[in-house]
């Protein structure tokens, strides 16, 4: 079956570095994109990567390594407004979206 | 209209009643897709359009029908609701299947 991992929960303090990894296992691969929803809202995109590497978009970083099925979302300088979930979903072989579950990220003063 | 528009924004309903929920977007985007969000689980895929006048089915169809006779609307039925229909859907569109997907609002959805 399809799969997309990443963790459940996350907490960061305000202006700091925090790190959100997701791994996956699906039916071919064409671009890992995440995600971002604030609570009772809809999702809003933030980045896509479909080759190897690390894609930088202001405060946002995103990574792959598809050997390793295997990504990861860099937020630098945290703000409170950051306080969100986070989801990593990945396009397979038929070019649906598979989702994982999201990561809830809490930021602290 | 900018974006994707949703209706209702909220909805309560009695098991066994027929809903629709409406979706509009005014990108012209060619392909749309509606989703189903449940606390702890991802977004699942319930039907998907790639084009007008064309439909697909998702990851979890069942007890769900649309139609796709314009561009602009991506209409959303529940024949008869059940309980375990209550979730909050999100209709979403792109310019093509293979772009990236935006998001309207959603609409949350209760079946006693």
């Amino acid at each position: 079956g399809q799969n997309i991992d990443q963790p459940t929960e996350m907490t960061a303090t305000e202006g700091a570095i925090v790190q959100i990894n997701c791994t996956y296992q699906t039916s071919g691969f064409n671009g890992l994109f995440w995600y971002q929803q604030h609570a009772g809202e809809a999702p809003t995109f933030l980045s896509y990567n479909v080759l190897d590497g690390l894609e930088e978009k202001g405060r946002f970083s995103s990574f792959l390594s598809r050997s390793k099925g295997y990504s990861y979302l860099l937020l630098k300088e945290l703000q409170m407004k950051d306080s969100a979930s986070y989801l990593c979903a990945v396009r397979d072989q038929d070019y649906q979206l598979i989702w994982g579950a999201g990561t809830k990220l809490i930021i602290k003063p | 209209i900018a974006g994707i528009t949703q209706a209702p924004t909220s909805q309560i309903l009695a098991a066994g009643r027929r809903m629709t929920l409406r979706c509009t977007q005014d990108m012209r985007h060619n392909a749309m897709y509606w989703y189903r969000q449940d606390l702890g689980l991802g977004l699942r895929l319930i039907h998907y359009s790639n084009t007008a006048g064309t439909t697909g089915k998702g990851e979890v169809p069942d007890g769900y029908s649309v139609s796709r006779a314009n561009t602009d609307d991506f209409p959303l039925t529940l024949a008869s609701a059940v309980p375990s229909q209550t979730s909050v859907y999100f209709c979403a569109s792109s310019d093509t299947p293979t772009d990236t997907q935006y998001f309207g609002p959603g609409t949350r959805l209760t079946v006693l």
